[in-house]
């Protein structure tokens, strides 16, 4: 089956410490996003990426980057710059070009230990 | 003021009951989105419409592109359909999204 995968389910993280979430979809999408969800607040876009090896800063960048050596892969890593990382994490793809849908992930929770 | 409002922001039925969840924005858009998220978090896509309104088993989706408004009707509600219903709208000339705050729905059995 087609889809988004999104690991791990769980993270944690310790102070100053860097961590990657991955995310992998198989449905031959162009664009790939990542979002953030905090309680209350809508999903706010972090980076996208609408061809491989270029990316762009979404409105709140700052203390993340992400990668996009293969269409199949969008890899976001939350650094230690990011000095309130504990959220919900979501990542979705699309196919570029008119009104296409974005498909979700299941999505990764990051806790501060 | 959110460019995308969602109301209600909970919302309690008995099952059996006809739903109905707004979403108005206030930018130019070229689609709007309806998705549904579950308790452990993964969003799936509803319905993603541009005029008029489209239709899937209960669910209904119109929007309104004059009043930039959408609404979102499940008729028949069932305990399953308890989640997090959010509005999303794509930017007019951008693949950008911006996202409701999500209305909360339970329906009791």
């Amino acid at each position: 089956d087609g889809g988004i995968t999104q690991s791990p389910k769980y993270l944690f993280r310790k102070e100053g410490q860097n961590v990657t979430l991955s995310c992998e979809q198989n449905l031959n999408h162009d664009a790939m996003y990542w979002y953030r969800q905090d309680p209350g607040q809508g999903l706010r876009l972090i980076y996208y990426s609408q061809i491989v090896n270029d990316f762009q800063k979404g409105d709140i960048a700052e203390g993340y980057s992400v990668s996009r050596e293969k269409k199949e892969s969008f890899p976001l890593t939350v650094t230690s710059a990011q000095k309130n990382p504990t959220a919900f994490y979501l990542c979705a793809s699309s196919f570029n070009g008119g009104n296409q849908p974005q498909h979700f992930g299941d999505g990764t929770r990051l806790s501060i230990l | 003021k959110n460019e995308v409002e969602q109301s209600p922001q909970n919302l309690t039925a008995q099952e059996g009951e006809f739903i109905t969840i707004n979403c108005s924005y206030s930018v130019g858009i070229s689609a709007l989105h309806w998705l549904q998220q579950h308790p452990g978090g993964g969003i799936v896509s509803l319905f993603m419409l541009s005029s008029g309104k489209k239709k899937h088993g209960r669910l209904i989706a119109t929007i309104n592109i004059q009043e930039k408004h959408s609404s979102l009707h499940i008729t028949a509600s069932h305990p399953r359909d308890s989640a997090v219903y959010i509005c999303a709208v794509r930017t007019s000339g951008t693949y950008k999204y911006i996202f409701g705050t999500g209305t909360r729905l339970k329906v009791l059995a």
